[in-house]
């Protein structure tokens, strides 16, 4: 059974940074590309940043690029999603999703985690 | 890149069919067969329902269906049952720059 588990969501300040994390089991989690995505409260998904399945390719959305790196530790079946310069519209849930391929070639999402909440707010 | 625009709301009978419509552009929607649909109950992670325009991943009901004409794909749920009422969002493939943008999202209403 995929399970994916993220942590790290807290309550931060405008301009704070934050390291969220999302541990992997179930499937061969160095066989496929990675996602965060995120909900505000009461609002729709917004994809955020997608990571190849070894690493070298990543992209991002234009509202977190400069800002936020996505990375992954295939050792771990882990990903990592560094968050810097936040500001209040990040704000949300973020969810780490697994991709049907290595390379997230084919835009679907097959596995979603439960999500970590982000508040940013002084 | 704006999000891709679905009505706000949808609603049905049980056993009656709805359409949900996903409008893009020429640069989403219209140029890739590369748009999937999710499910999303109240609390809970968003479920693929469609893949590639009108594939059902397995364990999915043949009651959803999709599909794609120019810039707007669409789900269809045919014989609406309580257990469909929920949040729908389809998401498209924009290209290597963009890569991925979601639908405003349809909150689906069984009267």
């Amino acid at each position: 059974e995929v399970q994916l588990v993220e942590s790290g969501g807290v309550v931060v300040q405008p301009g704070g940074s934050l390291r969220l994390s999302c541990a992997a089991s179930g499937f061969t989690f160095d066989d496929y590309a990675m996602h965060w995505v995120r909900q505000a409260p009461g609002k729709g998904l917004e994809w955020v940043s997608l990571i190849s399945w070894d690493g070298g390719s990543t992209y991002y959305a234009d509202s977190v690029k400069g800002r936020f790196t996505i990375s992954r530790d295939n050792s771990k079946n882990s990903l990592y999603l560094q968050m810097n310069s936040l500001r209040a519209e990040d704000t949300a849930l973020y969810y780490c999703a697994k991709d049907s391929s290595g390379g997230g070639w084919y835009a679907t999402i097959d596995y979603w985690g439960q999500g970590t909440l982000v508040t940013v707010s002084s | 890149q704006s999000a891709l625009t679905q009505p706000a709301s949808v609603s049905g009978s049980p056993g009656q069919s709805i359409t949900i419509s996903c409008t893009g552009t020429s640069s989403d929607v219209g140029s890739y067969n590369l748009v999937s649909w999710y499910q999303q109950h109240p609390g809970k992670a968003p479920k693929l329902m469609i893949y590639e325009v009108s594939k059902r991943p397995s364990g999915v009901s043949n009651r959803f269906s999709g599909s794609k004409s120019g810039n707007t794909a669409s789900l269809t749920i045919s014989g609406l049952q309580a257990e469909d009422e929920a949040d729908y969002y389809c998401c498209s493939y924009a290209g290597s720059s963009i890569l991925y943008v979601f639908g405003t999202g349809t909150k689906v209403t069984v009267l």
